[in-house]
């Protein structure tokens, strides 16, 4: 099925511990994302990229690290996982004008 | 500063009412704008998009939108609502010029009774 898929889907990390959460897509799309879901606060731009190549913080990027790999992948890294990183994270992806495609989500929990 | 608002946290509705959910902006100018649904444990589906012409817009599941310039608006609604329904709505806006980066209300949740 086309789509965006995202590896894993559940985690559950010690503080300091690191981690690279993968996504990949199969719509030929040129921009792919990275969010955080957290109850209350809606949807935050992690980090973003516009195409293969090219990488842009987003509004909330620190204590993470990005790779756009190919035009497929789109990694997201925590070098050193804190508490405050607990959340639900999404990956998407978009063409021009085409709205996002999310994936399922992981849900990551630092203890 | 750019925002999206949703100005309603949570909304209870009837099985067969109708269902408005709000969406407020404040961008300098007319952005694109969407809305998503997601259901529990899952990712976030598209319902309806705008980018420009007819200012009401239809959607996925028996939605629409109206997008209000001079409100600066983009309303969600459904006629009649089903169970079905119940999740969590978010409304979307973008930039030609920021590169379509969406930024997102913080959600309304719909519970549907019986």
């Amino acid at each position: 099925n086309a789509g965006v898929t995202q590896t894993p889907k559940f985690q559950v990390l010690k503080t300091g511990q690191s981690m690279t959460l993968q996504c990949a897509q199969d719509m030929n799309h040129n921009s792919m994302y990275w969010y955080r879901q957290d109850p209350g606060m809606g949807l935050r731009l992690i980090y973003y990229s516009a195409s293969e190549g090219t990488t842009d913080k987003g509004e909330v990027p620190n204590g993470y690290n990005v790779s756009r790999l190919n035009k497929r992948e789109f990694s997201l890294r925590l070098e050193s996982a804190a508490p405050s990183q607990t959340s639900v994270y999404f990956c998407a992806s978009s063409g021009e004008r085409s709205g996002y495609t999310f994936g399922s989500g992981t849900r990551l929990t630092v203890v | 500063a750019q925002s999206v608002t949703q100005p309603d946290i949570h909304i209870t509705v009837s099985e067969g009412a109708s269902l408005e959910l709000r969406c407020n902006y404040s961008y300098g100018a007319t952005p694109y704008l969407f809305w998503y649904v997601q259901s529990p444990g899952q990712g976030l589906q598209l319902l309806l998009k705008y980018f420009s012409g007819d200012t009401l817009v239809q959607g996925i599941k028996g939605f629409e939108a109206e997008f209000k310039r001079s409100q600066s608006s983009f309303n969600l609604r459904k006629p009649s609502v089903h169970w079905s329904d119940a999740a969590e709505y978010f409304c979307a806006v973008g930039l030609r010029s920021n590169d379509y980066k969406l930024s997102f209300g913080a959600g309304t949740t719909v519970t549907v009774r019986a």
